[in-house]
């Protein structure tokens, strides 16, 4: 197993640009979610990708929007980025619900 | 909307003292529940699932408490080191076929040697 891996690690931004985080699951993992962790907070649950289509969206705005692929990695897009999007982003990986989720290290977003 | 609570928000012990670790959620309609660990800035590392059907799951010196209809779960660390140092996360889980997980703030350990 390789694990939940996510790129980059870290990255700065300017208001009012555009973002792409990427994240590739643990092999055989049908499922992917994507969190947000503001400092000092615990995840916020963004939306959810089962077999590449959105079933579960928590309370984030249209200008988050994600991808899965075949290949079990996935992308999270954010536009017109806002200072308050300054945060830890989580991608986690689950194959059944018995299974529980496997979270990968962050990408730390910075939004000057 | 599931609600979870971690109580206490931190807690710092001398090292070899055993550490008791509370998570409250309010919908107690839950699938199962994952304790995380967190390191500052870092991602989360599953330390136990336990299944709504079950009262306990023990790793290590890990032992994770169920009860499920009064919405409580606690996390005991027994003869805690200095490496247990960082963030724990409770994380019930509503169902089978929805996969959101809810969290709290956590409860930061700190293990003085």
């Amino acid at each position: 197993e390789t694990g939940v891996t996510q790129s980059p690690t870290h990255l700065i931004k300017t208001r009012g640009q555009q973002v792409t985080l990427r994240c590739s699951s643990q092999s055989g993992h049908n499922t992917v979610s994507w969190y947000q962790q503001a400092l000092g907070q615990g995840p916020q649950f963004i939306f959810q990708y089962y077999r590449e289509e959105e079933n579960g969206r928590g309370n984030f705005p249209p200008r988050f929007s994600g991808l899965q692929f075949p290949n079990y990695s996935s992308e999270l897009n954010v536009n017109a980025l806002e200072l308050d999007d300054s945060a830890l982003y989580l991608c986690a990986s689950s194959w059944t619900a018995n299974y529980g989720y496997t979270f990968g290290s962050g990408t730390r977003l910075t939004v000057v | 909307k599931q609600e979870v609570t971690q109580i206490p928000a931190a807690l710092s012990v001398p090292e070899g003292e055993n550490l008791v670790l509370n998570c409250s959620f309010t919908d107690s309609a839950i699938y199962n529940l994952q304790w995380f660990r967190q390191d500052p800035g870092k991602g989360l590392t599953s330390l136990l699932l336990i299944q709504s059907s079950q009262r306990e799951q023990t790793s290590g010196r890990l032992n994770a408490s169920l009860d499920k209809s009064s919405g409580r779960s606690t996390l005991y660390i027994a003869a805690s080191q200095p490496g247990d140092s960082a963030t724990y996360l409770c994380a019930p889980r509503p169902g089978s076929n929805d996969y959101k997980l809810s969290f709290g703030a956590g409860t930061t350990v700190t293990v003085r040697a």
